[in-house]
């Protein structure tokens, strides 16, 4: 089993959907959880960066963090075909060797015009 | 641009050359991170610097993979006798410390024929 496990996609919605992404980790050592957007042969970019269990909201995109049952989600309201991408969702622990991010598979998000 | 900066952006090699990338960090940055993504996969940790100090190294890192960042400025990674499996997206990210997230850099995709 993976330590990082993310939906498998990819998906497509209509423009204007809530979109919900989700990953679980079996690692207890993760205290850093991260949304990264990937756009086709570019670097992973950063969208949303939380520390410890509950909710964080930035525009159009909430991040949801449950240490108790090793969840996270991305919630996107009103998408848009411009978000089209690849999200990654990543993690990391507090210090030293556990500072490196460990990663989702990724899954293929299309927002349908 | 203040960004990380990766050069080449890419790169094709025939089975059995030696290729060097490079990663340039945002100037403050004194931790470096370098990953290695395949296609339909999420990054996976090679190795990391603080400062000119490389601090861990990942089992995917062989002996034919080494990473170097002599000034604790930009660093190079560099794969001798390259194989069609080292064929993939090679990543560089950079942040102040273990606490930080990481922002990485547009990649260099490398093919060996």
């Amino acid at each position: 089993q993976k330590e990082v496990e993310q939906d498998p996609g990819p998906l497509s919605v209509p423009e204007g959907a809530i979109v919900s992404l989700n990953c679980t980790y079996s690692n207890s050592a993760f205290q850093y959880f991260m949304w990264y957007r990937q756009y086709s042969r570019k670097g992973p970019e950063l969208l949303m960066y939380t520390y410890s269990s509950g909710n964080k909201e930035d525009g159009r995109f909430t991040a949801q963090v449950d240490k108790s049952s090793k969840y996270i989600s991305l919630f996107i309201r009103d998408s848009q075909p411009s978000d089209s991408a690849t999200y990654l969702c990543a993690m990391s622990g507090l210090t030293g060797a556990n500072s490196k991010l460990t990663f989702g598979k990724g899954i293929t998000l299309s927002v349908r015009p | 641009d203040t960004g990380v900066s990766q050069n080449p952006r890419h790169k094709i090699t025939k089975r059995g050359q030696n290729v060097t990338f490079r990663c340039d960090p945002i100037s403050e940055h004194n931790r470096l991170y370098w990953y290695r993504q395949t296609l339909g996969q999420g990054p996976e940790f090679l190795t990391y610097f603080q400062n000119e100090a490389q601090l861990e190294k990942s089992r995917l890192l062989s002996d034919r993979f080494s990473a170097e960042r002599p000034k604790g400025s930009f660093s190079t990674l560099e794969i001798q006798r390259t194989e069609q499996g080292d064929s993939a997206m090679y990543l560089c990210a950079s942040n102040k410390g273990g606490k930080e997230t990481q922002y990485f850099g547009p990649g260099t995709r490398l093919l060996v024929l």
